[in-house]
């Protein structure tokens, strides 16, 4: 059974510019997480969808960010205009139940914005 | 929101040795997972132990709910258990996980 894998692995890109990450969820979880770990700080949520529908976006920074999820299937993480701050690493986890039960983390896009 | 205290923040370790990684939450949570960062930035998952004590080969972790804490174990450790070692919990009613900073571990031939 394949994991969550997120694409691309790296991107580099120039500030004022835009970006799309991706994800693609164990197949069958309903839940998907978008997390993110900018230099020198912790791991935070940015924000949790169930199938479709965005159950939780209280981690998103600010506008310039957008979640999509059509089809209650892969994810799309859009960053738009970018700036240097958002340069790191982001991770998508993927779960199966409703409630407290495991997520399973992609290998992250590292994201550099120069 | 929860905080999440993990110690020491780096451990320098000689092969073989064994170590005690720790993990203090301010809440009750319901979720609580250990992951390993490896070098190319995967996080694996170690275990999902809200509670209780799991065992998988040489790594154990035991978390005593009550008290807000857990432990992970690391026995006879190898230089492939290098490092982030990273605790996080979940608490009632919310989904999201909450991060303690990461214990950093190099494992020396």
């Amino acid at each position: 059974e394949a994991g969550v894998t997120q694409f691309p692995s790296h991107s580099v890109i120039e500030k004022g510019q835009t970006v799309t990450l991706r994800c693609d969820p164990i197949s069958g979880h309903d839940n998907l997480y978008w997390y993110r770990r900018v230099m020198g700080k912790e791991i935070k949520f940015l924000l949790h969808f169930v199938k479709e529908s965005k159950q939780d976006e209280s981690g998103m920074p600010n506008n310039r960010f957008l979640a999509e999820r059509t089809g209650g299937t892969y994810s799309t993480l859009k960053v738009q205009p970018a700036e240097l701050e958002d340069s790191g690493v982001y991770f998508c986890a993927s779960s199966q139940a409703r409630g407290p039960t495991i997520q399973y983390f992609g290998a992250g896009t590292r994201l550099s914005v120069l | 929101g929860i905080q999440v205290e993990q110690s020491p923040p780096d451990l320098i370790l000689q092969e073989g040795a064994n170590s005690t990684l720790r993990c203090n939450f301010s809440d009750s949570v319901n979720n609580l997972q250990w992951f390993h960062q490896n070098p190319w930035g995967q996080l694996i998952n170690l275990f999902y132990i809200p509670s209780g004590t799991k065992q998988n080969g040489r790594l154990s972790a035991t978390t005593v709910a009550t008290e807000r804490y857990s432990l992970l174990y690391i026995s006879s450790s190898q230089t492939t258990d290098s490092g982030v070692y990273f605790c996080a919990v979940g608490v009632s009613n919310d989904y999201k996980l909450s991060f303690g900073a990461g214990t950093t571990v190099t494992v020396r031939a």
